[in-house]
């Protein structure tokens, strides 16, 4: 298996853009989480999906901030506008569930916003 | 609600050295226990885990106890070497069946030859 795909792997862009974020979970897993990684706040749970259904949203952070999970082999996590303290690492990471509680990161995306 | 808590960082070894990483945590019931790593430049990936108290979680020569009177949940290594510097992220799962993890803030180890 390929593991948990990502993409872009690097996102430069200017400030007001709206920027896109990709990812492909695992074959199988029921749920997607998605995590945003920063020096000064560590690693931050935002959203996560159970069956493509969104379960808890609470770790978003503002409006701009949206995840989508169209199908069981897709999610976007969109930030419209973008803003300079969005600069982080953002991760995808997907889980069998049923107990199992590994949960399988994927390399990341690194955004920086200017 | 559930937390926690890992050694502040950073933490400098020699090879060969022993290594030990404090993890305690806060929860309600009776958590999973974990550690994950995050090698430069990569996700992080699951290095060992405990399910219930007593438990020794063990992986490449990396090895965590479950000790449910004292809550915690140090990582222990024998001898350290280079290719051992990461960061080093304790977590829990409440099981409650959320299937979310909590995790402490992380430790990054650097390991000199």
């Amino acid at each position: 298996d390929a593991g948990v795909i990502q993409s872009p792997r690097h996102e430069v862009t200017e400030m007001g853009q709206e920027v896109t974020l990709r990812c492909k979970p695992i074959s199988g897993h029921d749920y997607l989480f998605w995590y945003r990684q920063t020096m000064m706040r560590g690693l931050e749970l935002l959203i996560y999906f159970n069956n493509n259904v969104p379960i808890d949203d609470s770790g978003m952070p503002e409006d701009r901030f949206s995840a989508k999970m169209p199908n069981a082999s897709f999610s976007t996590l969109k930030i419209q506008p973008s803003e300079p303290r969005d600069s982080a690492v953002y991760f995808c990471a997907s889980s069998p569930g049923s107990h199992t509680y590994e949960q399988y990161f994927g390399p990341g995306t690194r955004l920086t916003v200017t | 609600g559930d937390s926690v808590t890992q050694m502040e960082g950073p933490v400098t070894l020699s090879e060969e050295a022993f290594l030990t990483i404090n993890c305690t945590y806060t929860a309600t019931g009776y958590p999973s226990l974990f550690w994950y790593v995050q090698y430069p430049g990569e996700g992080l990936q699951l290095l060992l885990k405990a399910t219930k108290a007593d438990d020794k979680g063990s992986n490449k020569g990396f090895e965590a106890t479950y000790r449910k009177e004292t809550t915690s949940f140090h990582l222990e290594k024998g001898s350290v070497q280079v290719s051992d510097s990461a960061v080093y992220f304790c977590a829990l799962d409440d099981n409650f069946g959320n299937e979310k993890l909590t995790f402490g803030t992380g430790t990054r180890l650097t390991i000199i030859p």
